[in-house]
């Protein structure tokens, strides 16, 4: 089984729904991080979690809210999709660093959403 | 603002050729840099770290290398196989400076290896 998992896998929607994307890992990693990824533009932080009680915004949160249900979960919302955020989001899980080290990120499989 | 740029975007090899992968960031206080693998449907995966103290790093075939100063990186791989065609990321950390290892990372070098 996958270390990180994300669903749905794909997902198509109307302006103005509300989505949610869910990830959850088994790697007991205290850090997780959303990402989205357009097309010439490379990866993107949206938002990122050092444990259940302490979220923050990336460079691009407009638009988004997540949810750490537990070490094991964390989710993303779409209050009101909009056509420009039609990408591939990603999830991605990291150790908390020791010492100066930081540590690798693995990353879930993505979720490809398109709003039309 | 950290930018990291990879080039070329794209590249087509012979198999079993050996060949060098390029990136670049402006900003040379990095606290890691990690090379992925993206597959079309299966995500990113790690394949090298190098934390901002190491010069390289290899697994198998591959040789990643860092030099903070110049703002470079670069990834090799030896005697490339069909299997190893795939899109390739590099993706800067800078640690402590933004408060979390939040990456950063170019657009991709996508690579085909043809038999």
């Amino acid at each position: 089984d996958a270390d990180v998992t994300q669903t749905p896998r794909n997902r198509i929607t109307k302006t103005g729904k509300r989505i949610m994307l869910e990830c959850s890992q088994t790697k007991g990693h205290d850090r997780m991080y959303w990402y989205r990824q357009d097309p010439g533009l490379g990866l993107r932080l949206i938002y990122y979690s050092f444990d259940v009680k302490d979220i923050n915004k990336g460079e691009i949160s407009d638009g988004y809210s997540v949810s750490r249900q537990a070490q094991a979960k964390f989710s993303l919302s779409l209050e009101s999709a909009i056509p420009n955020q039609t990408a591939l989001y990603f999830c991605a899980t990291s150790d908390r660093p020791t010492g100066v080290v930081y540590n690798e990120q693995f990353f879930g499989p993505g979720t490809r959403l398109t709003v039309l | 603002k950290q930018e990291v740029t990879q080039i070329p975007a794209a590249l087509s090899v012979p198999e079993g050729e050996n060949l060098v992968l390029n990136c670049s960031f402006t900003d040379s206080a990095i606290y890691n840099l990690q090379w992925f693998r993206q597959d079309p449907g299966k995500g990113l995966t790690s394949l090298l770290l190098i934390q901002s103290s190491q010069r390289e790093q290899t697994s198998g075939r591959l040789n990643a290398s860092l030099d903070k100063s110049s703002g470079r990186s670069t990834l090799y791989i030896a005697a490339s196989q069909p299997g190893d065609s795939a899109t390739y990321l590099c993706a800067v950390d800078p640690g402590l400076e933004t408060g979390a290892n939040n990456l950063f990372f170019g657009t991709g070098t996508r690579l085909t290896v043809i038999p």
